[in-house]
């Protein structure tokens, strides 16, 4: 089993519509949360940290449950331009290795 | 502030050559990592550098090596290339003296895309 797991994906969902996508990690010692967005042949880029309390960023929602050891990326009123690959990562505190990466989850968003 | 530069930003080679790839971190930050990431996939982590010493691997074969410069610049260097070495490798860098490592985001640089014939 992966250490951090997504939605196989893609996602192809109509302009304006809200898209969720879900990532899981299996590492306890998690310390920290991301979701990071890669556009085609680019480099990854932050979207947003995830905290336990939830986090919002305009249209994007980001919620983390450590019991179920699950993140979540919710986006609202989809554009054109959300169109990318979704990148769940967990950090590990004291650890060499910082980032562990998820395989991603591609969308699309359609006219 | 320049953020997180490497070179080349392509490079073609035939199976059983040597390649470097080299990265500058973002201003500030001592601490490098370095990723390859297939066609498809999320970026799997090979090592870390810091203090220029080789902090951590991933399951990478020692065709993988690296090194890391008084300056906090890195190289990896990848021996005897295979055809499945053939991807995207991006070098992130983050703050690591005195802090929580993991609660700090990762900067990418924009990846050396090796491709072997």
């Amino acid at each position: 089993r992966k250490e951090v797991e997504q939605d196989p994906g893609p996602f192809n969902v109509p302009e304006g519509a809200t898209v969720a996508f879900n990532c899981t990690y299996s590492n306890s010692a998690s310390q920290s949360f991301f979701w990071y967005r890669q556009d085609c042949r680019k480099e990854p880029k932050l979207l947003m940290s995830v905290y336990s309390s939830g986090n919002e960023d305009g249209r994007f929602t980001a919620q983390l449950n450590r019991a179920s050891q699950y993140i979540s990326l919710l986006i609202r009123d989809s554009k054109l331009s959300d169109s990318a690959t979704y990148l769940c990562v967990v950090g590990r505190r004291n650890y060499g290795q910082n980032f562990v990466f998820g395989p991603g989850t591609r969308l699309s968003v359609l006219p | 502030d320049a953020g997180v530069t490497q070179s080349p930003t392509h490079l073609i080679k035939t199976r059983g050559q040597q390649v470097t790839l080299r990265c500058s971190p973002k201003s500030g930050h001592d601490t490098v990592s370095w990723y390859q990431q297939a066609l498809g996939q999320g970026p799997q982590f090979i090592f870390q550098y810091y203090e220029e010493e080789e902090r951590q691997r991933g399951n990478f074969p020692d065709r993988f090596s690296g090194h890391q410069f008084p300056n906090y610049s890195s190289e990896l260097n990848v021996n005897a290339l295979l055809l499945g070495d053939s991807a995207l490798y991006l070098c992130a860098s983050s703050p690591g003296r005195g802090t929580n490592l993991g609660d700090t985001e990762a900067f990418f640089g924009q990846g050396t895309r090796l491709t072997v014939v």
